[in-house]
């Protein structure tokens, strides 16, 4: 079964700690993202990454940073964690469609809901 | 931009009702569109696609079909079971160029079935 770990399920850290999510993808895809889901907001998109060490900034990229070392692996940091970034963090993946295709397969992690204190 | 407009919710039902979730986007181009489902302490599922005008989508007894002359993806279930509680996303992306297949989400309807 192919899968998107994710390291934590819960995660309470401190106000201005430099927190690190950690997001690892089994299917050899090509792109990773980073999303925030807030209540009545949807899911917003952080950062994404299309290929090792490559990154592009989402649509709510203030406050983070990202890091894609390896190829399955895809870090969100927190330079310096505040209250208004509590909230559940889902990382996914997804395939480049063959040529012709449109949809591009994503799967997604189980989520880990961050509470900054 | 692109942009995905859900109906407010929450929505309460109770089982067997009839269901429809709303669904509008704004987008250039020829957008493929999606519905997700989330239960509660999970990740986002994909529930059903389209890829173009007039498609239908249909999964788990949800059908939702591509209007691109009204921007509409409506969601809707003949009969909902307590099983469908969920929260449901709609979602739109673009393939090709530099979009990278990234999705636009809608605010999320929260549904409830009661027995």
């Amino acid at each position: 079964d192919v899968k998107v770990t994710q390291s934590s399920r819960y995660l309470v850290k401190r106000t201005g700690e430099k927190v690190f999510l950690e997001c690892v993808q089994d299917m050899d895809h090509e792109n990773m993202f980073w999303y925030r889901q807030d209540p009545g907001l949807g899911l917003r998109l952080i950062y994404f990454s299309y290929d090792v060490k490559m990154k592009e900034k989402g649509d709510i990229p203030e406050g983070y940073s990202v890091s894609r070392e390896k190829k399955e692996r895809f870090s969100l940091i927190l330079e310096s964690a505040s209250t208004n970034q509590t909230s559940m963090y889902l990382c996914a993946s997804s395939f480049v469609p063959s040529r012709g295709e449109r949809v591009y397969g994503y799967t997604f992690g189980s989520g880990t809901r961050l509470t900054v204190v | 931009g692109n942009s995905v407009t859900q109906m407010e919710g929450p929505v309460t039902l109770s089982e067997e009702a009839f269901l429809t979730i709303n669904c509008t986007y704004t987008a250039t181009g020829y957008p493929s569109l999606f519905w997700y489902v989330q239960y509660p302490g999970e990740g986002l599922q994909l529930l059903l696609k389209a890829t173009k005008a007039d498609d239908k989508g249909s999964n788990k007894g949800f059908e939702a079909t591509y209007r691109k002359e009204t921007t509409s993806f409506h969601l809707e279930k003949g009969s909902v079971q307590v099983s469908d509680s969920a929260v449901y996303f709609c979602a739109l992306n673009r393939a090709g160029g530099t979009s990278y297949g990234k999705l636009t989400f809608g605010q999320g309807t929260i549904l409830t079935v009661h027995p």
